[in-house]
């Protein structure tokens, strides 16, 4: 079975500094990896995603992710956090099946 | 409407009525998909659809719970005899096709609250 452990309930940053929030996940074969962010009122928007080749991605609103299959992990990173990012954030895996399993999500506190 | 509409925003409902939620997907989007988000929970699976048919309903907690797609666009999800276990924003999904490589566009979510 897939899982995803997001350990970081809460994470606060200040304005313009830099922003890990980490993902764990646990699958048997390679897996597809997302990272979603969700704003009050609003669905759940696609940040980045992994399937296969460069393990740093790329994604929306200066996000990036770096997937390491040694520590099982897919990390998501930002260098610079501004106010706007203050949501709440969702890792997820999926693998054979095409649903997705997520995290329970990390919630991010943007100090000015 | 450019992204997946779902109404209504909110449903206040006492325990053992009966509840249905909408979901309109993006246009064309032939997969669809159901999920309950339960307060400081990600997002679970509820049901998928691929056109008209249920294609995956491993998710659907009891046979309280059921879905339609009768034209392969909008969609319903039916609660029957509500529990205030199930209280939790319900959120749909679309994509273009079935796949994780297909991007699943979410809509904003229907917030019930059983009393």
């Amino acid at each position: 079975a897939q899982s995803v452990t997001q350990p970081d309930i809460h994470i606060t940053v200040s304005e313009g500094a830099s922003l890990e929030l980490r993902c764990n996940y646990s699958y048997g074969a390679t897996p597809y990896l997302f990272w979603y962010v969700q704003s009050p009122g609003q669905g759940l928007q696609l940040l980045l995603k992994y399937f296969s080749g460069d393990t740093l991605v790329q994604g929306i609103k200066g996000f990036e992710a770096e997937f390491k299959r040694s520590q099982s992990s897919f990390n998501l990173r930002k260098p610079s956090v501004h106010w706007s990012d203050a949501a709440e954030y969702f890792c997820a895996v999926g693998g054979g099946s095409y649903i997705p399993t997520f995290g329970r999500g990390t919630s991010l506190i943007v100090h000015p | 409407g450019a992204g997946v509409s779902q109404t209504p925003s909110n449903k206040v409902t006492e325990k053992g009525k009966y509840v249905e939620l909408r979901c309109d997907p993006i246009s064309g989007h032939t997969a669809l998909y159901w999920y309950r988000q339960s307060l400081g929970q990600g997002p679970e699976f509820l049901i998928y659809f691929q056109g008209t048919g249920a294609a995956d309903d491993s998710g659907l907690p009891n046979d309280r719970f059921f879905a339609v797609r009768p034209e392969g666009s909008v969609s319903t999800l039916k609660i029957q005899r509500t529990e205030r276990g199930d209280s939790a924003v319900y959120l749909c999904a679309s994509s273009s096709d079935r796949g994780l490589y297909n991007e699943q566009f979410f809509g904003p979510g229907t917030r019930l609250t059983v009393l």
